[in-house]
């Protein structure tokens, strides 16, 4: 079983600041690791994943993340945020046996502010 | 368009009535899950298909609830005798099968029970 525990509900954020969103996780099995976003009355939207490989992951729109194996972390951060990227941010893990759902944190609103 | 499709978008029915929802997956993708989300909450798994096969169900999924995909193309959700609790968003996700396949998400059906 896994759990991901997101540890900020809300993060308001001037724009062009840069911007962190935090993401711990717990399983007992090898995991991958998904951030995704959900603008308002839109579908949840794939930012970018860590199958393996190097620890640091870029995705869509300028974000990137980084998988710490020993903190069990999975931080999401941009240098400079637009106020286009006010929106709901997931972080979730899927465990690398056959059903592979995705287990998610609780979000983090990111409100970027003028 | 060829993304998830998901029918109603909204519905409204009162307490004991049945409800049945229907998720159109992109055409090539042979897994189709099912997630519901409730208000300040991330989504969480209830029941996931492969091609036609109902490989896993959540504890969530009472005994009220029931999913099928047949022919393995879409998929209903059918909710029995609803009840408050029932209130939710509930998401339809498909991915194609290998490992860390990204899971595309439609824009949900919004249940409220009155």
């Amino acid at each position: 079983a896994q759990s991901v525990t997101q540890l900020d509900s809300q993060v308001p954020v001037f724009e062009e600041a840069p911007v962190e969103l935090r993401c711990n996780y717990s399983s007992s099995v090898s995991v991958y690791l998904f951030w995704y976003v959900q603008y308002p009355n839109q579908g949840l939207q794939l930012l970018l994943k860590y199958l393996s490989g190097s620890t640091l992951v870029k995705g869509i729109n300028g974000f990137e993340a980084e998988f710490n194996k020993s903190q069990t972390s999975f931080h999401l951060r941009k240098p400079s945020v637009h106020i286009s990227d006010t929106a709901e941010y997931f972080c979730a893990v899927s465990g690398k046996g056959s059903a592979r759902q995705l287990t998610f944190g609780s979000g983090t609103q990111l409100t970027v502010l003028p | 368009d060829t993304g998830v499709s998901q029918d109603p978008r909204h519905k409204i029915t009162k307490r004991g009535q049945n409800v049945t929802f229907r998720c159109d997956p992109i055409s090539e993708h042979n897994r189709l899950y099912w997630y519901r989300q409730t208000l300040g909450q991330g989504p969480e798994f209830l029941t996931y298909f492969q091609n036609e096969a109902q490989l896993e169900k959540s504890r969530l999924l009472s005994d009220r609830f029931s999913a099928e995909r047949p022919k393995g193309s879409f998929s209903t959700l059918e909710i029995q005798r609803t009840e408050q609790g029932d209130s939710a968003m509930y998401l339809c996700a498909s991915s194609l099968a290998p490992a860390g396949a990204e899971a595309f998400f439609g824009q949900g059906t919004r249940l409220t029970v009155v």
